[in-house]
């Protein structure tokens, strides 16, 4: 039984550099979700998809940042022109939608981006 | 909109000692209430949950009760271990699913 996966694990670029990560979920679940996590603080919901759909975004994603999950299974976040701003950690979560609608999520191990 | 606030940390106990880290919130309907936590280089793990009014998730020691008339869900642990040393985050997810939105942690430390 694999976990959430996300790769990579850490990230340094250059400001203006854009930047892809991938997450790879829980294989039986449905939903997935991204976060990001400043240092001190919990995390902040960025955006989910059902399946292949996206079905939320939040205020704080800004044009610069898009997510897919174009078979309804791996995702990935690309951030273009990063700016220092953006570092932080990166959080993928997955779960699964049933009967009881708990939504208890799984997350992954998260990425770290640092924008020199 | 919805939110949820924790006390802040850090909190330093010893070995032994009980543990109290309170968590409020703010929320239309009823959302679900978790305790999540975050041991050094680790990801989010899921601590307890609750579903209703009264629910009291437990796990590992841990206790919450989803408490509706004081929009709290404060955690609890009557002796606390060295190993329990992490960051306790609190989180809320609306009753259709979707996003959890999460406090800002609490981070504990357990003296021998």
């Amino acid at each position: 039984d694999t976990g959430v996966s996300q790769n990579p694990r850490h990230k340094i670029t250059k400001r203006g550099q854009n930047v892809t990560f991938r997450c790879d979920p829980i294989s039986e679940h449905n939903r997935l979700y991204w976060y990001r996590q400043t240092l001190g603080q919990g995390p902040e919901f960025l955006t989910y998809f059902q399946n292949e759909a996206q079905l939320e975004k939040s205020r704080l994603l800004s044009d610069r940042f898009s997510a897919e999950r174009p078979k309804g299974s791996f995702s990935t976040l690309e951030i273009q022109r990063t700016e220092q701003g953006d570092s932080a950690m990166y959080l993928c979560a997955s779960s699964l939608t049933g009967t009881s609608g708990v939504n208890e999520q799984f997350f992954g191990p998260g990425t770290r981006l640092t924008v020199l | 909109g919805n939110s949820v606030t924790q006390m802040e940390g850090p909190v330093t106990l010893s070995e032994e000692a009980f543990l109290t880290i309170n968590c409020t919130y703010t929320a239309t309907g009823y959302p679900s209430l978790f305790w999540y936590v975050q041991y050094p280089g680790e990801g989010l793990q899921l601590l307890l949950k609750a579903t209703k009014a009264d629910d009291k998730g437990s796990n590992k020691g841990f206790e919450a009760t989803y408490r509706k008339e004081t929009t709290s869900f404060h955690l609890e642990k009557g002796s606390v271990q060295v190993s329990d040393s992490a960051v306790y985050f609190c989180a809320l997810s609306d009753p259709r699913g979707g996003k959890l939105i999460f406090g800002q942690g609490t981070e504990l430390s357990v003296k021998p």
